[in-house]
C-alpha cells in the first residue's frame, strides 16, 4: 500500500541555519503531497502542498518540490527561526475514487535554538 | 470562523472503561475524518464521514471503536472497552470538498492505564 517515509528527529538547529527534512513516498498513480506542521499545543496546519510532478509548494519561507523520478518531497528552508520549532509531517493523498484520507510519515521534531 | 474543535483535550481512563471523544468540524464541512497517532508512530487514518454516512472506515482497528455523526454535524468516537494499546492522540479533521485541504483539530490525548 501507499506509504511515506521521513527522516526521524529530533533535529536541533541554530537560528538562521539551513533546514532540510527528507521525505520519500511509495504510491500508485499520482498522489498529492503535503507538509503539515504542528506547533506546541496546537493542531496540525497545512504548511504547503503540491499536486503534480515538478510542482513546488512554498509558504512562510519553506519550500518542497514534487519529484516523481525520485519519489521525494523534501522540505527546505534557507534560514530557520526559533518560531519554526514544531513537529513536521510529510503526507500524501491519493484522491482516486472516493478516497480522501491522508497517509502520514512519522513526523520530525525540529528545535531551533537562539 | 471557528476551527475544528475537539473535546476533551486529555482523557485518562483505566483499562476496560469507556471513553467518548467529540469532534466539531468547521461549519458546512461535509467531510469529517478521524486519525490517531500512537506514541512514536505515524498518524493513521481511522475513518471518513461524508455528512452522516461512513464513506470509508477501513482504518478502524477493531469493533471496540464506534464512530457516529448524527445529523451530519459533530461526530463522536467511542472506545468500549478501552485497552492499553488505544493510548495515543486522536485527531479530527474536516474539509469542505473531497480532495481539498483538511483542517485539523488540536487532538485528544487518550491515556489508558
Amino acid at each position: 500500500g501507499d506509504s511515506v517515509t521521513q527522516m526521524e528527529g529530533p533535529v536541533t538547529l541554530s537560528e538562521e541555519a539551513f533546514l532540510t527534512i527528507n521525505c520519500t513516498y511509495t504510491a500508485t498513480g499520482y498522489p498529492s503531497l503535503f507538509w503539515y506542521v504542528q506547533y506546541p499545543g496546537e493542531g496540525l496546519q497545512l504548511l504547503l502542498k503540491a499536486t503534480k510532478a515538478d510542482d513546488k509548494g512554498s509558504n512562510k519561507g519553506f519550500e518542497a518540490t514534487y519529484r516523481k523520478e525520485t519519489t521525494s518531497f523534501h522540505l527546505e528552508k534557507g534560514s530557520v527561526q526559533v518560531s519554526d520549532s514544531a513537529v513536521y509531517f510529510c503526507a500524501l493523498s491519493n484522491y482516486g475514487g472516493s478516497q480522501g484520507n491522508l497517509i502520514f510519515g512519522k513526523g520530525t521534531k525540529l528545535s531551533v535554538k537562539p | 470562523e471557528a476551527g475544528v474543535t475537539q473535546f476533551p483535550s486529555h482523557s485518562v481512563i483505566e483499562k476496560g472503561q469507556t471513553v467518548t471523544l467529540r469532534c466539531d468540524p468547521i461549519s458546512g464541512h461535509d467531510n469529517l475524518y478521524w486519525y490517531r497517532r500512537v506514541m512514536g508512530k505515524e498518524i493513521k487514518f481511522l475513518l471518513h464521514f461524508v455528512k452522516e454516512s461512513k464513506q470509508d472506515e477501513s482504518g478502524m482497528p477493531n469493533n471496540r471503536f464506534l464512530a457516529e455523526r448524527t445529523g451530519g454535524t459533530y461526530s463522536t468516537l467511542k472506545v468500549q472497552p478501552a485497552e492499553l494499546e488505544d493510548s495515543g492522540v486522536y485527531f479530527c479533521a474536516s474539509s469542505l470538498v473531497l480532495g481539498h485541504e483538511q483542517f485539523f483539530g488540536p487532538g485528544t490525548r487518550l491515556t489508558v492505564l
